[in-house]
């Protein structure tokens, strides 16, 4: 079956460690996203990319990272530079950034939390 | 610059029965498009219903439908004879022609069995 994978499901980190958080999709999308999911608020989009090799900042880029070096593959480091890491975090992915449909597809998200 | 606005943070229904959540949101321009997205327990997030600008028509798909009113800056979602399975968080979300989507803050949803 087609869809995206998110790893790990719960991840647990000390202060001033980074870690990474894998988002792989069979979906054969171009563009994917990293969104960031607090109680009470929105989704907010933190880096996106539209094609392999590049990649945009979103809304809430500082301390974080990413590279897209397969079309399947996105990964999000955060950083130790992040202030407040703990946080739900949801990869999402789409057949074409720009005009098209607008759906996005999600996997089942990541949950970090800062020791 | 575009927001979406979800003013209740929860609601609760009888299950069979009939509830609207409501959606207002702040923009300039004349074609972007409207979503509605679910989110179970289970947390993956999927679609619900999408409404393009353009078209009149409220958007309907099987239980769900949607009140688009674009004058008024409005997209509720109605949901008919609802389910245990309904129960969720429901984000409206809005997205200009070139632009990303911006997200309201969601309205949990609890069916009543």
């Amino acid at each position: 079956d087609g869809g995206i994978t998110q790893s790990p499901k719960y991840l647990f980190r000390k202060e001033g460690q980074n870690v990474t958080l894998s988002c792989e999709q069979n979906l054969n999308h171009d563009a994917m996203y990293w969104y960031r999911q607090d109680p009470g608020q929105g989704l907010r989009l933190i880096y996106y990319s539209q094609i392999v090799n590049d990649f945009q900042k979103g809304d809430i880029a500082e301390g974080y990272s990413v590279s897209r070096e397969k079309k399947e593959s996105f990964p999000l480091t955060v950083t130790s530079a992040q202030k407040n890491p703990t946080a739900f975090y949801l990869c999402a992915s789409s057949r074409a950034a720009g005009v098209d449909t607008g759906e996005l597809f999600f996997g089942e998200g990541s949950r970090l939390t800062v020791l | 610059a575009q927001t979406v606005t979800q003013s209740q943070p929860e609601m609760s229904v009888q299950e069979a029965e009939t509830v609207t959540l409501s959606c207002t949101y702040d923009t300039s321009e004349s074609d972007y498009y409207l979503f509605w997205y679910k989110q179970p327990p289970s947390r993956q997030m999927i679609l619900v219903i999408r409404q393009e600008a353009y078209k009149q028509q409220n958007a309907t798909e099987n239980r769900f439908s949607v009140n688009f009113q674009k004058a008024a800056k409005s997209f509720s979602l109605k949901i008919s004879d609802s389910q245990l399975g309904d129960a969720a968080m429901y984000f409206c979300a809005y997205r200009s022609a070139w632009d990303q989507l911006i997200w309201g803050a969601g309205t949990k949803l609890i069916i009543k069995p």
